[in-house]
């Protein structure tokens, strides 16, 4: 069974361009989870979806970010504008539930702006 | 204070070596925890999840202290593979919705 895959697994960006990051949960999973992480701050939360529906976005930073989930296998993450201080790992993991569930993480997009 | 915490390292232990991670949670009414294991440019994998009698896997043994907040891996014979970063992760009802809240992790380095 196929895990969590995410696209790309690089992107390099100027400041100011869009940049759109792309993953496909674990099929049957009903909950799919949006992480960023850097040395600083670790693993943070940024918005977590039931069934396709947002449940959670306080973690969004602000508005120039977005997500979203069209359907059960797929989901998007979007900075626009970007800027240098979103450089970062952006992981998406998905699961069967909440409440004593593991989470299983995709291989992560590594995203750098310059 | 943070919701999870976790002593940063780096732990170097020679191998074979017994080694011992503690994380402290501020929530009390948090109901799921789990240790995974980050290797270096990698996503976190699932190592174990903990329960409230404790529970082992191998070398790996995993305990639930609820009175004091705090839950612990101990790692034992340490392999050179054991060298990895380990998050704490505590699942919490916050409001009225679960999170899923990750230490900033540990960072192991077994050295030959």
């Amino acid at each position: 069974d196929a895990g969590v895959i995410q696209s790309p697994r690089h992107e390099v960006t100027e400041m100011g361009q869009e940049v759109t990051l792309r993953c496909k949960p674990i099929s049957g999973h009903d909950y799919l989870f949006w992480y960023r992480q850097t040395m600083m701050r670790g693993l943070e939360l940024l918005i977590y979806f039931n069934n396709n529906v947002p449940i959670d976005d306080s973690g969004m930073p602000e508005d120039r970010f977005s997500a979203k989930m069209p359907n059960a296998s797929f989901s998007t993450l979007k900075i626009q504008p970007s800027e240098p201080r979103d450089s970062a790992v952006y992981f998406c993991a998905s699961s069967r539930g909440l409440a004593g569930y593991e989470q299983y993480f995709g291989p992560g997009t590594r995203l750098t702006v310059t | 204070r943070k919701e999870v915490e976790q002593d940063p390292g780096p732990f170097n232990v020679p191998e074979g070596a017994t080694v011992a991670f503690n994380c402290t949670y501020s929530n009390s009414a948090s109901q799921s925890f789990f240790w995974y294991r980050q290797d270096c440019r990698k996503e976190p994998k699932l190592l174990m999840s903990v329960y409230s009698s404790g529970n082992e896997d191998g070398r790996f043994t995993a305990q639930l202290n609820r009175a004091s907040q705090y839950i612990s891996l101990l790692i034992r014979d340490s392999k050179l593979s054991d060298s990895a970063t380990y998050l704490c992760v505590v699942n919490s009802d916050s409001s009225g919705t679960y999170k899923y809240i990750f230490g900033t992790g540990t960072r192991l380095k077994v050295l030959a």
